[in-house]
């Protein structure tokens, strides 16, 4: 069974601080990685996609790869109230994504 | 416009009902999917299709059927409906053979099985 795991939370951060959200996966075959965001009653949003080991940045969102580890990571810089949300890690598996269950992100005034 | 698209939004229905929904991508994408959203927000891949094959999650009942009339569409049908079909089901599409092949998500069906 290929497994994504991720902390539920609630993760609390305060506005303007560095929200750090952490996943490992389970299949070392695994080539493609994926942080999706979910607000409530929406569908998910692509934020970053990573392939290669290191770090991806995209304006405050920086994206943390380890293959060796089987571990993935989502750093949010200067969080804004707005960022919270559901964050979804997702590993390609072939033919489809495993989802883990998502962090729960509240950033506060 | 809107890039993939579902209909309804929302379906509420009586146990035992068939039901379809509908998904459309206007993308060029040659790869569709269903997953389903549990009332834990659990994501989860029910089945993978593109021109050549149908890939179906192990743990989905016989009783959900995808249908592809076209290379833009992936609907769902699903018969003899009961409570724990309650959920939010996301259609998603992407190319193949793109780096990672990104999926992008449709807004969703609220099914509500009664």
């Amino acid at each position: 069974q290929k497994e994504v795991e991720q902390n539920s939370g609630p993760l609390s951060v305060p506005e303007g601080a560095i929200a750090s959200l952490n996943c490992t996966y389970s299949d070392r075959g695994s080539q493609s990685f994926f942080w999706y965001r979910q607000y409530s009653g929406k569908s998910p949003e692509l934020i970053m996609s990573i392939y290669s080991n290191g770090d991806k940045e995209d304006g405050r969102f920086t994206a943390q790869l380890n293959k060796a580890s089987q571990y993935v990571s989502l750093l949010i810089r200067d969080s804004q109230p707005s960022d919270s949300a559901t964050y979804l890690c997702a590993v390609n598996s072939g033919y489809a994504l495993n989802f883990g269950k998502g962090t729960s992100l509240l950033v506060t005034p | 416009d809107t890039a993939v698209s579902q209909t309804p939004k929302y379906l509420v229905t009586q146990m035992g009902n068939d039901k379809s929904i509908k998904c459309e991508q206007n993308l060029g994408h040659d790869t569709m999917y269903w997953y389903k959203q549990d009332s834990k927000k659990f994501l989860k891949i029910m089945f993978s299709y593109n021109n050549k094959e149908l890939i179906i999650n192990e743990t989905v009942p016989n009783r959900f059927s995808p249908k592809s009339p076209d290379k833009a569409h992936l609907n769902l049908h699903i018969n003899s409906l009961e409570l724990g079909d309650s959920a939010v089901y996301f259609c998603a599409s992407s190319q193949a053979g793109t780096i990672g092949e990104t999926q992008y998500f449709g807004p969703g069906t609220r099914l509500l099985v009664l």
